[in-house]
C-alpha cells in the first residue's frame, strides 16, 4: 500500500518571504500522480498543484511550485513571497495511475503553515 | 460546471442515534465519489468510495456504510452513532482522468 509522510507537523513563515514544505512517499508503481493540497481556517480542502509522475519538469502555479525528486520519492512544496491568506493546513496525497485502484487519492498528515505578519 | 454540494454543515447527535449525511455532484455524470473522515487537526482517512451505482467500496471496518441510490448522490450512514464517530466528514468527486477532487464544504459531526 501507498503511504506519504510529511514530517513537519507545524512551520511558520515571515510574510514575503519563501517556505518548503516536505513530503515523502511510499510506492512500487511507475505510473502515478502527486498533489498538494490547501486546507484554510474554514476548513475547505483546495488543490494548489498537481505533478504527473512521469513528467521530469517540476509543476508550477503562480507562487506555488513543487520540488519532485522521484528516484528519492520525495515531493515538496515551495512557496514564494507567502501571503498572509497562505496561512492553513497543508496535506501531499498519492494517486496510483491505474483505474483499478478507483483514483483513490491518499493523504499525508499535513503540516500547519503560519504567515506571520 | 461541475458543482458539489455537502449537507448538513453541522451536526449534533446524541450516542445511539442514527446518521444520515448527503452529498450531490451537479454538471458531470458517472462520477467517482468518496467520503473522508478528518480528526480534529489531523490528517484524511478514506472511509468509501464509487465507481459507479450501487457500488461500494469500504476502507475501513467501522460504524458507518455508505450508498449510491443514484449517479450523482453519495450517502453516508449510520444506525446508532458513537462517540468516536465524532470529526469532520467531506464528500468528494473526481472524474475518469487524475486531475485529482472536487470537494464539497464538509459536515462537522458531534456526537455527543
Amino acid at each position: 500500500a501507498q503511504t506519504v509522510t510529511q514530517s513537519q507537523p507545524e512551520m511558520s513563515v515571515q510574510e514575503a518571504e519563501t517556505v518548503t514544505l516536505s513530503c515523502t512517499y511510499d510506492t512500487s508503481e511507475n505510473n502515478y500522480y502527486l498533489f498538494w493540497y490547501k486546507q484554510p481556517p474554514s476548513r475547505q480542502m483546495i488543490l494548489v498543484i498537481r505533478q504527473e509522475a512521469y513528467k521530469q519538469q517540476n509543476a508550477t502555479e503562480n507562487r506555488f511550485s513543487v520540488n519532485f525528486q522521484k528516484a528519492a520519492k520525495s515531493f515538496s512544496l515551495k512557496i514564494s513571497d507567502s501571503q498572509l491568506g497562505d496561512t492553513a493546513m497543508y496535506f501531499c496525497a498519492f494517486m496510483s495511475g491505474y483505474m483499478e485502484y478507483g483514483n483513490k487519492l491518499v493523504f499525508g498528515a499535513g503540516t500547519i503553515l503560519r504567515v506571520k505578519s | 460546471s461541475q458543482t458539489i454540494h455537502q449537507w448538513p454543515a453541522t451536526l449534533v447527535q446524541p450516542v445511539g442515534s442514527p446518521l444520515s449525511l448527503e452529498c450531490t455532484v451537479e454538471g458531470t455524470s458517472n462520477p467517482n465519489l468518496y467520503w473522508y473522515r478528518q480528526a480534529a487537526g489531523r490528517g484524511l482517512q478514506l472511509l468509501f468510495y464509487s465507481v459507479g451505482i450501487g457500488q461500494i467500496s469500504s476502507e475501513v471496518p467501522q460504524n458507518l456504510s455508505a450508498s449510491r441510490p443514484q449517479d450523482r448522490q453519495f450517502i453516508l450512514s449510520s444506525k446508532k452513532l458513537l462517540l468516536s464517530d465524532s470529526g469532520f466528514y467531506l464528500c468528494a468527486w473526481s472524474g475518469a482522468s487524475h486531475y485529482g477532487y472536487t470537494f464539497g464544504s464538509g459536515t462537522r459531526l458531534t456526537v455527543v
